[in-house]
């Protein structure tokens, strides 16, 4: 009964190569995100989905692909990796994209591009 | 845009003392203050917000405090655990939904027993 999962937990893959992220969500929520965690431990929006729709894109490489097939799903696609996409990948999920909502994460993807 | 700036960094501080956490942000028209706890390996978790309107808010061992003449606002933890121990961020939006939520570079903290 996990509110937001996401999978693989773990990734590691070589350059050049094309991975995918999924992420569920069973709260019911409109609103879905992926966040990037970098080394630092810095947390940064990547984008963010209401009702399936695209309604943020922050400057992110178009390498970065995200799909949503319905409100309950967001994956993430990254083609053509490259070291610095190496980071915590962290999809998340409230309950509408308006107002102080609080938002629910998943458990992060740990992706190492070697 | 916002900015949001977190400090200290990295804070240690024995069981029983009280942890303080500092955030200032840029933009004066931002009204939502969210404080979310990371402990090691796992998802970021709210623990406590406060919205502009309030100048206090507490919740059991742990406040919130905002000035917005100041535009910064503080994380406090009173009677420190082991089990306080994680990476705190602070957050700061004008009230525009999750995703236009700033971070701040986040504050590990480590209570030793």
């Amino acid at each position: 009964d996990t509110a937001v999962s996401q999978t693989p937990k773990y990734l590691v893959t070589q350059m050049g190569n094309d991975k995918s992220i999924k992420c569920e969500q069973n709260l019911g929520h409109d609103t879905m995100y992926w966040y990037k965690q970098d080394s630092k431990k810095f947390l940064k929006i990547m984008f963010s989905y209401n009702n399936k729709e695209l309604i943020i894109n922050e400057t992110v490489p178009n390498r970065f692909s995200p799909k949503s097939p319905d409100k309950a799903h967001l994956n993430l696609h990254i083609n053509s990796l490259e070291l610095g996409d190496s980071a915590v990948y962290f999809c998340a999920s409230s309950r509408t994209w308006t107002g102080p909502v609080e938002a629910f994460f998943g458990q992060g993807t740990r992706l190492t591009v070697v | 845009g916002e900015n949001v700036e977190q400090h200290p960094s990295t804070l240690s501080v024995q069981e029983g003392d009280s942890a303080v956490i500092k955030c200032t942000y840029s933009d004066s028209a931002s009204n939502y203050f969210p404080w979310y706890k990371q402990e090691l390996g796992k998802r970021p978790q709210l623990i406590i917000d406060i919205r502009s309107n309030v100048g206090e808010k507490k919740d059991q061992r742990i406040a919130v405090t905002l000035n917005k003449t100041a535009k910064h606002f503080s994380l406090h933890i009173t009677e420190t655990q082991p089990e306080d121990s994680a990476v705190y961020f602070c957050a700061a939006s004008r009230d525009l939904g999750f995703q236009k939520l700033v971070f701040g570079t986040g504050t590990r903290l480590l209570v030793s027993p």
